[in-house]
């Protein structure tokens, strides 16, 4: 069974840096494509990054500069580090698996991040 | 601004039929047969509905279904059910770097 598990949200002030982590089972994430997605208070769904299976890597221009993602194979887990963060970053944040960056066919359950003084 | 425009809200009856809309352009919907739709409830995680256009994946019932014209896809909901009421978001491959772009949603529901 797939499954994927994020951790690693919280409340952190303006400036602050956060890792969220998503441990993945039922498959191997490094050889998946895998996305993390970020919904706003009440707004809709916003793509974040990608890393590709072959280790490339994309970002939203929003967070680009800010945000690494990236992946420990003996782990089979997926992280975001966050730098810099602003009050706009705060979201539910979601991995997902993201084959052949058609679609997004499992997700996590969701980790809050908030950037609050 | 999201690029993908979907409808704010949809209504329908019971039994009824509601289409939602999702418009791009040649660069994402109208250029690749990779629209998905997610249904999302309340305090939930987003669900495929479709893939590909039309598509459903296993376990999604038949009652969903997608279809595209154009820069325009659509997601249709027959007999409509008290639980399919919920945020519905679609998603395309884009040309662009940034893959897999997202509808604003439409609120879908169910009088």
């Amino acid at each position: 069974e797939v499954q994927l598990v994020e951790s690693g949200g919280g409340l952190i002030q303006p400036g602050g840096s956060l890792r969220l982590s998503c441990a993945a089972s039922g498959f191997t994430v490094s050889s998946n494509y895998m996305s993390w997605v970020r919904q706003a208070p009440g707004k809709g769904l916003e793509w974040v990054s990608v890393i590709y299976s072959g280790g490339s890597t994309y970002y939203a221009d929003s967070v680009k500069g800010r945000f690494t993602i990236s992946r420990d194979n003996s782990k089979n887990t997926l992280y975001l580090q966050m730098n810099s963060l602003r009050a706009e970053d705060t979201a539910v944040y979601y991995c997902a698996r993201f084959p052949g960056a058609s679609y997004y066919d499992y997700w996590g359950q969701g980790t809050l991040v908030t950037v609050s003084s | 601004q999201s690029a993908l425009t979907q409808p704010a809200s949809v209504s329908g009856s019971p039994g009824q039929s509601i289409t939602i809309s999702c418009t791009g352009t040649s660069s994402d919907v109208g250029g690749y047969n990779y629209v998905s739709w997610y249904q999302q409830h309340p305090g939930k995680a987003p669900k495929l509905m479709i893939y590909d256009v039309s598509n459903r994946p296993s376990g999604v019932s038949n009652r969903f279904s997608g279809s595209k014209s154009g820069n325009t896809a659509s997601l249709t909901i027959s007999g409509l059910q008290a639980e399919d009421e919920a945020d519905y978001y679609c998603s395309s491959y884009t040309s662009s770097s940034t893959p897999g772009v997202f509808g604003g949603g439409t609120k879908l529901t169910v009088l």
